[in-house]
């Protein structure tokens, strides 16, 4: 299958900094990019989707000012989580897709974040 | 809009024992189905998915899994439990022409050894 690499896969942060997650696709273009967030216990809740060159559009509940979302190119997507509070540790991972129709989503390997 | 259920959040089988682990869906329009894998602390593996055709759906590590639109489910079975099939399984449903996945609590599976 295709490689998504998500940077870095660990990270801890003090209250009130920002946080940069990227998420890159080594061998396709993906033209649509998922973000998401997964509580422990918890199933992957959607943030919010991408496509490139424009904004990305957020699920209800999701602050797009605080989660800041980037989808540069069709290799590069970043989640920004700007100044952070420890509710919003939780594991990020993001999704990549190519194209439309029965195409697959590859999943990056996830982000820990812990504010302190 | 659509819905997953995945019945039972835990679910501990002997090793070379069946493998059962249920999903049912809710779609008002033809859905595409998938099965993801998650061990700790790293991203979803795709198990398997339907799209259309064949309903009996073969993926990886021997897993299969058969869409039953009568019933709206879509469980995912292997044969035979190996010790390292310990893992969260989540069932996700997406419409045809649509982008949003969406996922279901998911299933801790516990092998015994």
């Amino acid at each position: 299958g295709a490689v998504v690499s998500q940077h870095p896969s660990r990270v801890i942060c003090k209250s009130g900094t920002s946080v940069k997650i990227e998420c890159r696709s080594l061998d396709f273009q993906a033209t649509t990019m998922f973000w998401y967030r997964q509580f422990p216990k918890q199933s992957l809740m959607l943030m919010a989707t991408s496509n490139e060159g424009s904004k990305a559009t957020y699920e209800q509940g999701v602050e797009k000012d605080k989660f800041l979302i980037n989808h540069a190119s069709l290799t590069l997507s970043t989640l920004t989580v700007t100044s952070a509070h420890p509710e919003d540790s939780s594991f990020y991972i993001c999704s990549l897709r190519e194209g439309a129709g029965n195409t697959e989503a590859f999943f990056g390997q996830g982000t820990r974040l812990t504010v302190v | 809009a659509q819905s997953v259920t995945q019945l039972g959040s835990h679910v501990s089988v002997s090793e070379g024992a069946l493998v059962l682990l249920r999903c049912n869906y809710s779609s008002s329009v033809p859905p595409y189905l998938f099965w993801y894998v998650q061990y700790p602390n790293q991203g979803l593996q795709l198990l398997l998915k339907y799209t259309t055709g064949a309903t009996l759906v073969k993926g990886i590590n021997g897993f299969e899994a058969e869409f039953k639109k009568s019933e709206t489910s879509f469980h995912l079975t292997k044969p035979s439990a190996h010790m390292s099939d310990a893992a969260e399984y989540f069932c996700a449903v997406r419409v045809q022409g649509g982008n949003k996945l969406v996922f279901g609590a998911g299933t801790i599976l516990r092998v015994k050894s």
